[in-house]
């Protein structure tokens, strides 16, 4: 069963500090990996997608990914209150035609 | 440009009912996804339309379950008869071609069965 593992938090950071939000998956041939920011009740935005090794960054935000240890994750920079939301790593399946396999979510809380 | 809007935005059946998920996805989308997510899990994968085809309906849990996209626009999803472990959130989502990018999500749609 593929499947993507995040730690379901809530993580809690300071405002202005650098949030991390990590994630593994288990297909190792996934090639397109996505972070969506969910606030609550809300629909999921996709923020960041990188497909290859290395960093992405966009604004305050930088994806990183390593294929040979299976791992993404997203780096917050000077956080805001406003960031506080569930992120969910997803990834899209190896030869699918758009199936894309979501996390659970990590919920994220930025102190004021 | 609207986005992809879903309707009812919630609602509350009794076991054993039928309810009917609607999506618009945005306009020109040939791509149609409806996804789930139950409390404490993670949202899942349904099915993916391709205009008015199923590319895709691997993640359907059972026959009690019929999603539609008749004309390639607006699609249903229809559960008969509801059941507890159906309660949860329904998200559509729409996207272009070439559909490995992104899929805009619509609000979803909040289904509690009693």
């Amino acid at each position: 069963q593929k499947e993507v593992e995040q730690n379901s938090g809530p993580l809690s950071v300071p405002e202005g500090a650098i949030a991390s939000l990590n994630c593994t998956y288990s297909d190792r041939g996934s090639q397109s990996f996505f972070w969506y920011r969910q606030y609550s009740g809300k629909s999921p935005e996709l923020i960041m997608s990188i497909y290859s090794n290395g960093d992405k960054e966009d604004g305050r935000f930088t994806a990183q990914l390593n294929k040979a240890s299976q791992y993404v994750s997203l780096l917050i920079r000077d956080s805001q209150p406003s960031d506080s939301a569930t992120y969910l790593c997803a990834v899209r399946e190896r030869g699918g035609d758009d199936k894309i396999i979501f996390g659970k979510g990590t919920r994220l809380h930025i102190l004021p | 440009e609207a986005g992809v809007t879903q309707f009812p935005s919630h609602s509350v059946i009794e076991k054993g009912q039928t309810v009917t998920l609607r999506c618009d996805p945005i306009s020109g989308h040939d791509n149609l996804y409806w996804y789930r997510r139950v409390m404490g899990k993670e949202i899942k994968f349904l099915l993916h339309f391709v205009k008015e085809s199923k590319q895709d309906e691997s993640g359907m849990p059972n026959n009690r379950f019929l999603a539609e996209r008749t004309g390639g626009t607006y699609s249903t999803l229809k559960v008969q008869p509801a059941e507890l472990e159906d309660s949860g959130v329904y998200f559509c989502a729409s996207s272009q071609e070439p559909s490995w990018e992104t899929q805009y999500f619509g609000p979803g749609t909040r289904l509690l069965v009693l």
